[in-house]
């Protein structure tokens, strides 16, 4: 089936750190991807979508120049946590649709990377 | 904004028993998918519904759609302690748009 693999799954690191997580489909091409926060005890909400080859689009109350998004292939997306602070902790989850597919596309997920910031 | 209610937010039961999920809105979906998440893991797939009234089952879970595709159900016989995690519906209201989570239903089976 469906694989997407996210990496790094755990980043302990420093206030003022930029932190890149990778998210790559690992058997299908992916022409979006999603990037989901969630913090403990709480459900998935979706901070931006990311097309291949274009801009992401965010959600409301989520700072573009906070989280940059690149989306360069149909099988990688980044997303870069820039000068990381303490509130920025939590799991960070990237989704992926496969492009083959048509109608209801199925999201595959990652599983996830757990940022702390001290 | 789409907005998912799943009810009830916390579960305990005792091995064997059963029970219901529930998974409510006022908009109307092209397809809504059940989850389940384990801690520090992603969230799985378990089942994806897209016509109303749909039933699918797979082993002691069952999954249905409302008539109108604005409401679910998930119903588990016979729970076991495996049962236990983070139940999440997600619904998307067209082909193209990301998935829109509830707030997940936290389920714990007592042996």
């Amino acid at each position: 089936g469906a694989v997407v693999s996210q990496h790094p799954s755990w980043v302990i690191c420093k206030s003022g750190t930029s932190v890149k997580i990778e998210c790559r489909s690992l058997d299908f091409q992916a022409t979006t991807m999603f990037w989901y926060r969630q913090f403990p005890k709480q459900s998935l909400m979706l901070m931006a979508t990311s097309n291949e080859g274009s801009k992401a689009t965010y959600e409301q109350g989520v700072e573009k120049d906070k989280f940059l998004i690149n989306h360069a292939s149909l099988t990688l997306s980044t997303l870069t946590v820039t000068s990381a602070h303490p509130e920025d902790s939590s799991f960070y989850i990237c989704s992926a649709r496969d492009a083959r597919t048509g109608g209801n596309q199925p999201q595959h997920f990652g599983d996830g990377t757990r940022l702390s910031i001290l | 904004t789409q907005l998912l209610e799943q009810s009830p937010q916390f579960l305990s039961i005792q091995e064997g028993e059963n029970l219901t999920v529930y998974c409510n809105s006022s908009s109307v979906f092209s397809s809504l998918q059940w989850y389940r998440q384990e801690p520090g893991e992603g969230p799985v797939l378990l089942v994806t519904v897209v016509t109303g009234g749909e039933v699918k089952k797979l082993k002691r879970l069952t999954f249905q759609f409302g008539d109108a595709r604005k409401d679910s159900s998930l119903h588990i016989t016979a729970a076991q302690p495996g049962d236990t995690g983070l139940y999440l519906c997600a619904g998307r209201n067209s082909g193209n748009t990301p998935l829109v989570f509830g707030k997940g239903t936290r389920l714990s089976v007592i042996a």
